[in-house]
């Protein structure tokens, strides 16, 4: 089962516009990431956000936490046509001494240039 | 790009055959995971080796199995294929074994597995 969800589930913008994805999850966690796929490929780690921390930056990557909601967004500013890709919340569960990430369906996001 | 590779890209079965698929880690990465993503779904964890050992394992039946090498390096084989195992099989690996400081994971390219 899916312990992230994102929403929408598709997101058309034009370039320059700015891009807001939401994850919600199920349980407590130490901290949530954002990752990017591009077309079917492999993930690519964005950010991380540690449960104690409301919100971080990097380049033209916002992201909030908000604990008490158990929900996350992901704002990316400025896109551009290379910022089309699927975009998947994360969090970490045990599962047994292993430290799995439990993902959500993603939100595929498309930058019309 | 990650250092993690994986072969082959792509490969075509047919139900019944047995399949390897392989993995190199990253340079200094110790903890290999093993993910199952179905077209339009998130990744879904498979299993997870540390130092050679499965130490995790998500919701697959045993015909998935794995094996992880002194160099670090993995395999994921899975037998009697099934119609539904056609998915984008993702390896990733993170330094420093299972702990938080584990919790960022690097991904490899996937091998796209089409069972016919």
């Amino acid at each position: 089962s899916q312990q992230g969800e994102e929403d929408p589930q598709a997101l058309s913008i034009q370039e320059g516009e700015n891009a807001t994805m939401n994850c919600s999850y199920k349980t407590s966690i130490n901290n949530l990431q954002w990752y990017r796929q591009n077309s079917g490929r492999g993930l690519v780690h964005l950010i991380l956000i540690r449960s104690n921390e409301r919100e971080k930056h990097s380049g033209r990557l916002r992201v909030t936490l908000d604990t008490s909601k158990k929900s996350s967004s992901l704002l990316i500013t400025a896109s551009r046509a290379a910022d089309t890709a699927s975009y998947f919340c994360a969090t970490v569960i045990s599962s047994g001494s292993a430290r799995q990430l439990t993902f959500g369906s993603g939100t595929q996001l498309t930058v019309l240039p | 790009e990650t250092g993690v590779t994986q072969s082959p890209t792509h490969l075509i079965k047919t139900r019944g055959q047995q399949v390897t698929l392989r993995c190199s880690s990253q340079s200094g990465h110790n903890t290999v995971s093993w993910y199952q993503q179905a077209l339009g779904q998130g990744p879904q964890f498979i299993f997870q080796y540390y130092r050679e050992e499965e130490n995790g394992r998500g919701n697959f039946p045993p015909r998935f199995s794995g094996l992880q090498f002194p160099n670090y390096s993995s395999e994921l084989n899975v037998n009697a294929l099934e119609l539904d195992d056609s998915a984008l099989y993702l390896c990733a690996s993170s330094p420093r074994g299972p702990s938080r400081a584990g919790d960022t994971q690097y991904f490899g390219p996937g091998t796209r597995l089409t069972v016919l």
